[in-house]
């Protein structure tokens, strides 16, 4: 079975500092990794991916990730947060293996809060 | 380009009546998937269809929930006989055909019921 954690709940960031959003994943085959972005009310936002290939992902927004095969992480990262990142972002994998669920496994979710 | 529509984005149901819940997917997209988000928790996976085709509903509560895709008209999430504990926000999301397991999904706002 796939998994995944988010070992935050919430994370505060200083505006123009860089920012971490941590993430774990679990699978029994190769994964594929993804981060989405949650706004009050409404649905979620693609942000970036990770299939293969360079371990640095970079997405939407400014937004980047580093995929780390031995600590099984997919940690996202900003070098400068701003006010507007304030939001909730999800951690999702899909295992290539098939066995899991066809649709994706999504973390708990990391409440963003960028302070003026 | 229209986003995933979903509608009605609130509903309100009695202890016992039907809730009916309908996606339509981005245009040129043929799988639909269907999450529930409750409070302070990630989303589920419920769902996966193609047109007229049931995929995997390996996330669906066995007695109570249903999901159809038929080849006209919206995707649609039935809940019979609905209790308090499916008051929670369900997402649908698309995406295209033949994209693989890489593919993003595209979110709709939700709809959220409320069950009083």
């Amino acid at each position: 079975a796939q998994s995944v954690a988010q070992p935050e709940d919430q994370v505060n960031v200083a505006e123009g500092n860089p920012l971490t959003v941590k993430c774990t994943y679990s699978v029994s085959g190769n994964p594929y990794l993804f981060w989405y972005v949650q706004y009050p009310n409404r649905g979620l936002q693609f942000l970036l991916k990770y299939i293969t290939g360079d371990n640095l992902v970079k997405g939407s927004y400014g937004f980047e990730a580093e995929f780390n095969k031995s600590q099984t992480s997919f940690h996202l990262k900003k070098p400068s947060a701003l006010v507007s990142d304030s939001a909730l972002y999800f951690c999702a994998v899909r295992d290539l293996s098939g066995g899991g669920a066809d649709g994706l496994t999504f973390g708990k979710g990391t409440h963003l809060i960028i302070q003026p | 380009n229209a986003g995933v529509m979903q509608n009605p984005r609130h509903l309100v149901r009695r202890r016992g009546q039907e809730a009916r819940l309908r996606c339509s997917p981005m245009k040129g997209h043929s799988h639909v998937y269907w999450y529930r988000q409750l409070p302070e928790e990630g989303l589920k996976f419920m769902v996966y269809l193609q047109k007229e085709n049931i995929i995997d509903e390996s996330g669906m509560p066995k007695e109570r929930f249903s999901a159809e895709f038929p080849k006209e008209g919206p995707s649609i999430l039935r809940i019979q006989q609905v209790v308090r504990g499916d008051s929670a926000a369900y997402f649908c999301a698309s995406s295209p055909p033949g994209t693989g397991v890489g593919s993003p999904l595209h979110f709709g706002n939700g709809t959220r019921l409320t069950v009083t």
